[in-house]
């Protein structure tokens, strides 16, 4: 597609349920990287992929979130018994290459509401 | 390590004002520097970058110019409008690493 692509929009959860979140990434990019955005701040970074291989998950927060791009296109953040800190924004960007001058595009992102 | 410091907000000022908003930056060889714009509800959107010093990125009538003497990339519009309010953020992106290093966005309100 044209850009980035996420899924749901909005999400709502109940403390203790298990939720997947989803990026579509623009054709062809390499990069893929997860971020997660709290109200008012700017955005953290969870994990990266270049293609099917995920080269750094130092960001996440705890062993409840794991991501994954198997075929090296579409990625999957899941959240597993999920926790009231866990409401944030979370969005998805990817880009061409790892180039320096490689501006990253964005997802809308999804908004993750536990309650 | 690498870091970006933004001037804090929120900027308030009136519609066609002159807009400065102060971005530095700390970083080890040249990086490549972003302007991203966050409006309300929505994802992150390149707004310009530059790759080199003396480059000046510009779009929307914002424009940035990288000055590696002073290690700055302040953003800048003549003639601001109410629909510019939004989150600003500095970023960069230096050498082999893969990784955008944020500011902590600065907040724009345009009042009519």
């Amino acid at each position: 597609g044209a850009g980035v692509s996420q899924s749901p929009r909005y999400k709502v959860a109940k403390r203790g349920q298990d939720v997947a979140l989803r990026c579509d990434p623009i054709s062809g990019h390499v990069s893929l990287f997860w971020y997660q955005q709290a109200l008012g701040q700017g955005p953290e970074f969870l994990t990266y992929f270049q293609n099917e291989a995920q080269l750094d998950k130092s960001g996440l927060p705890s062993d409840r979130f794991f991501a994954e791009r198997p075929e090296g296109s579409v990625s999957t953040l899941k959240i597993q018994r999920t926790q009231q800190e866990d409401s944030a924004v979370y969005l998805c960007a990817s880009s061409l290459s790892t180039g320096q001058g490689n501006g990253y595009t964005f997802g809308s992102g999804t908004r993750l509401t536990v309650v | 390590g690498d870091s970006v410091t933004q001037m804090e907000g929120p900027v308030t000022l009136s519609e066609e004002a002159f807009l400065t908003i102060n971005c530095t930056y700390t970083a080890t060889g040249y990086p490549s520097l972003f302007w991203y714009v966050q409006y309300p509800g929505e994802g992150l959107q390149l707004l310009l970058k530059a790759t080199k010093a003396d480059d000046k990125g510009s779009n929307k009538g914002f424009e940035a110019t990288y000055r590696k003497e002073t290690t700055s990339f302040h953003l800048e519009k003549g003639s601001v409008q109410v629909s510019d309010s939004a989150v600003y953020f500095c970023a960069l992106r230096s050498g082999s690493n893969y990784q955008l290093i944020w500011g902590a966005g600065t907040k724009l309100i345009i009042k009519p």
